[in-house]
C-alpha cells in the first residue's frame, strides 16, 4: 500500500496570504496524484488532478505541482472560504488501492 | 448535473451487515468509462477507499476489507450498494458514494451518511 503523508497536520494562515501544503508519497506515484478540500459537514471536493490540472470551475489561485513522491497545493491569496481540511490522494495502484493523506488543516490566523 | 444520494440504515448492531445505497441522478450509471466507488471516513479523521465497481460490473475492493465488502450494480434503478458485513464499532463513519471520473479521480460525491455500529 502507498502511504501518503501530508504536512503540516495544521497550518494557520491571515487571508490575502499564501498557503502551501505539502504531501508525500512512501512511493512514486507519478503524476498519478489529486487534491480535495473539505469543509465541515460537507463531501470532499474536487480541486488538482494530475498533480497540476485544475478540475472544472476551481479558481485560478489553487495550483498544484511536483511528481514523483513530492507534491504541493498552493493557494495564492486565501479567501475566507478556502479555510477547510485539504487532502492529498493518490492513484497510481493496478488494480486500484487508492489511498489519502490524513489532511491539513487550513486555519485562519 | 449528475447527483449521487445515499440511503440506508444509520445504525447497526455489532457483528450485522451494513447495507447502504446511492441513488444516481443526472446521469446513467451504464456509461462507459466511469466506475462507481464507496469512501468512508470515522468522526474526526480521514478517508478511507473501501472499493468500486465499474460500468461493466467488475469490482475492486480494498484488501483491508475485502473478506466483508460486496459492492453491487441495479441498473433498472441507477444505483449501487455497499455491503460490509461483521461491523464494529470501528465501521462506524461517514460513508460516502462517489463517481470515478476519465481522470481516475472522484468529481462526483454524494452528501455523505453517517452510519453508527452500537448494540
Amino acid at each position: 500500500e502507498i502511504v501518503m503523508t501530508q504536512s503540516p497536520a495544521t497550518l494557520s494562515v491571515s487571508p490575502g496570504e499564501r498557503a502551501t501544503l505539502s504531501c508525500r508519497a512512501s512511493q512514486s506515484v507519478s503524476s498519478n496524484l489529486a487534491w480535495y478540500q473539505q469543509k465541515p459537514g460537507q463531501a470532499p471536493r474536487l480541486l488538482i488532478y494530475g498533480a497540476s490540472t485544475r478540475a472544472t470551475g476551481i479558481p485560478a489561485r489553487f495550483s498544484g505541482s511536483g511528481s514523483g513522491t513530492e507534491f504541493t497545493l498552493t493557494i495564492s491569496s486565501l479567501q475566507s472560504e478556502d479555510f477547510a481540511v485539504y487532502y492529498c490522494q493518490q492513484y497510481n495502484n493496478w488494480p486500484p488501492l487508492y489511498t489519502f493523506g490524513q489532511g491539513t488543516k487550513l486555519e485562519i490566523k | 448535473q449528475l447527483q449521487l444520494q445515499e440511503s440506508g440504515s444509520g445504525l447497526v448492531k455489532p457483528s450485522q451487515t451494513l447495507s447502504l445505497t446511492c441513488a444516481v441522478s443526472g446521469g446513467s450509471i451504464s456509461s462507459g468509462g466511469y466506475s462507481w466507488s464507496w469512501i468512508r471516513q470515522p468522526p474526526g479523521k480521514g478517508l478511507e477507499w473501501i472499493g468500486y465497481i465499474y460500468h461493466s460490473g467488475s469490482t475492486y475492493y480494498n484488501p483491508s476489507l475485502k473478506s466483508r465488502v460486496t459492492i453491487s450494480v441495479d441498473r433498472s434503478k441507477n444505483q449501487f450498494s455497499l455491503k460490509l458485513s461483521s461491523v464494529t464499532a470501528a465501521d462506524t463513519a461517514v460513508y460516502y458514494c462517489a463517481r470515478e471520473g476519465s481522470m481516475a479521480v472522484f468529481d462526483y460525491w454524494g452528501q455523505g451518511t453517517l452510519v453508527t455500529v452500537s448494540s
